[in-house]
């Protein structure tokens, strides 16, 4: 079944720096892939997403890029502020025939945002 | 006005009991999902259903259970309660075909003692 790698674990960068957080997946088939934040307490939540048939997609200060062939996907968040720390996951979507679809969810990323 | 909500928030039982968490969804989704957050924040899909099938991880134990009533409700029943069912469950929705909109409840956090 799909596997979802993601790299680092842990990011610790200055406020105004960029962050970068890498995934990975197995499955050639997946072809939806979101990010989400959660922050302390609180369910995750959709920030961005992107389709297999785009490679690069920005919204603001928060991008993801995709390259289908290496099977490997991106969050980039730049200028980043101290309310951007929590934990980041990524996921990638299987298909079980139907239409019916789950998340396979990375093990996520704690951002932290030293001011 | 919650799109997804679960209740109860903070669950804390004995080993052995049976327990029961509930969701609902507002949103008009007709997939809904269960998941589990271990200590380590890594969630794990337990459950997805919708009104034509269940499908279930075939790693989570048959002690847990998914019950849906209705497609704006999908409840998780948890028999015999064991210390490492201590974990944070979260609900979430979606409606088939587009992924996309799949919202998470804010989750329960069970305490097995």
């Amino acid at each position: 079944g799909e596997n979802v790698e993601q790299h680092p674990s842990t990011l610790s960068v200055q406020e105004g720096d960029s962050a970068v957080i890498k995934c990975t997946y197995s499955d050639s088939a997946s072809n939806y892939f979101p990010w989400y934040k959660q922050e302390l307490g609180k369910g995750p939540q959709l920030i961005i997403d992107i389709r297999s048939n785009v490679g690069e997609k920005k919204d603001q200060r928060i991008a993801v890029t995709l390259n289908k062939t290496a099977k490997h996907f991106s969050l980039h968040i730049t200028e980043t502020q101290p309310e951007d720390s929590a934990v980041y996951f990524c996921a990638a979507l299987v298909n079980y025939g139907g239409s019916q679809g789950n998340l396979i969810f990375g093990k996520g990323t704690k951002l932290s945002v030293k001011p | 006005d919650t799109a997804v909500s679960q209740t109860p928030k903070y669950l804390v039982t004995q080993m052995g009991n049976d327990k029961s968490i509930k969701c609902e969804q507002n949103l008009g989704h007709d997939t809904m999902y269960w998941y589990k957050q271990d200590s380590k924040k890594f969630l794990k899909i337990m459950f997805s259903y919708n009104n034509k099938e269940l499908i279930i991880n075939e790693t989570v134990p048959n002690r847990f259970s998914p019950k849906s009533p209705d497609k704006a409700h999908l409840n998780l029943h948890i028999n015999s309660l064991e210390l490492g069912d201590s974990a944070v469950y979260f609900c979430a929705s979606s409606r088939v075909g587009t992924v996309w909109g799949y919202t998470f409840g804010s989750g329960t956090r069970l305490t097995v003692v």
